[in-house]
């Protein structure tokens, strides 16, 4: 099945700073990549998703890139905030085969804290 | 609109127990995935359902078991309780199988004690 990891566990920047988050998959048909972002009791909350036929995405601060040779992709935030201190989950899932993108793998997740 | 809700949001539960944990997702989604999050395994897949049949089933032992009703509410529901079933239970909604959006709600804590 699939794999994911993810790098750093942790991660502290200053207010200001930029922000990157790595994930690697292991199988190579997965082609949905999302990114949540879950504050501390609440909801995994979705913030940004790429396809494997794109190799970047950006909506405002956050983008992510995706290399599918490499198998990895990366979560960017810049001028991060103190709101952005959050745990972040990237996730992978493939809808190969007719099944759907319901069965997401997850990271072990990054808590980012940023110090104001 | 209101977003995927789950009830009820505690639970605690003895060992040995069953319990029933009910998601009901965004008006006019039809997909229902179930995940545990522990601090341990971190976010774990469950199972999926769509039209009331499942479509997915993550590596968890047959103590876990769902459904679908056609109303597109789910309930999963936990046999002969053990204390690592502990966990947050999520439930994330989908408009159909081709949409890949999922949206969370916002769990519920169970406690084996």
């Amino acid at each position: 099945g699939e794999n994911v990891e993810q790098h750093p566990s942790t991660l502290s920047v200053q207010e200001g700073d930029s922000a990157v988050i790595k994930c690697t998959y292991s199988d190579s048909a997965s082609n949905y990549f999302p990114w949540y972002k879950q504050e501390l009791g609440k909801r995994p909350q979705l913030i940004i998703d790429i396809r494997s036929n794109v190799g970047e995405k950006k909506d405002q601060r956050i983008a992510v890139t995706l290399n599918k040779t490499a198998k990895h992709f990366s979560l960017h935030i810049t001028e991060t905030q103190p709101e952005d201190s959050a745990v972040y989950f990237c996730a992978a899932s493939s809808n190969a085969g007719g099944t759907s993108y319901g069965k997401l793998t997850f990271g072990q997740g990054t808590i980012l804290t940023v110090h104001p | 609109k209101a977003g995927v809700t789950q009830t009820p949001r505690y639970l605690i539960k003895t060992r040995g127990q069953q319990v029933t944990l009910s998601c009901s997702p965004i008006s006019g989604h039809r997909s229902v995935s179930w995940y545990q999050q522990t601090p341990g395994q971190g976010l774990q897949f469950l199972f999926e359902y769509f039209s009331e049949t499942q479509r997915n089933k993550g590596n968890f032992p047959g103590r876990f078991s769902g459904r679908q009703f056609s109303n597109s509410r789910s309930e999963m529901n936990v046999s002969t309780l053990e204390l690592g079933d502990s966990a947050l239970y999520l439930c994330a909604s989908s408009l159909d199988l081709l949409n890949y959006g999922y949206t969370f709600g916002s769990g519920t804590r169970l406690t084996v004690v």
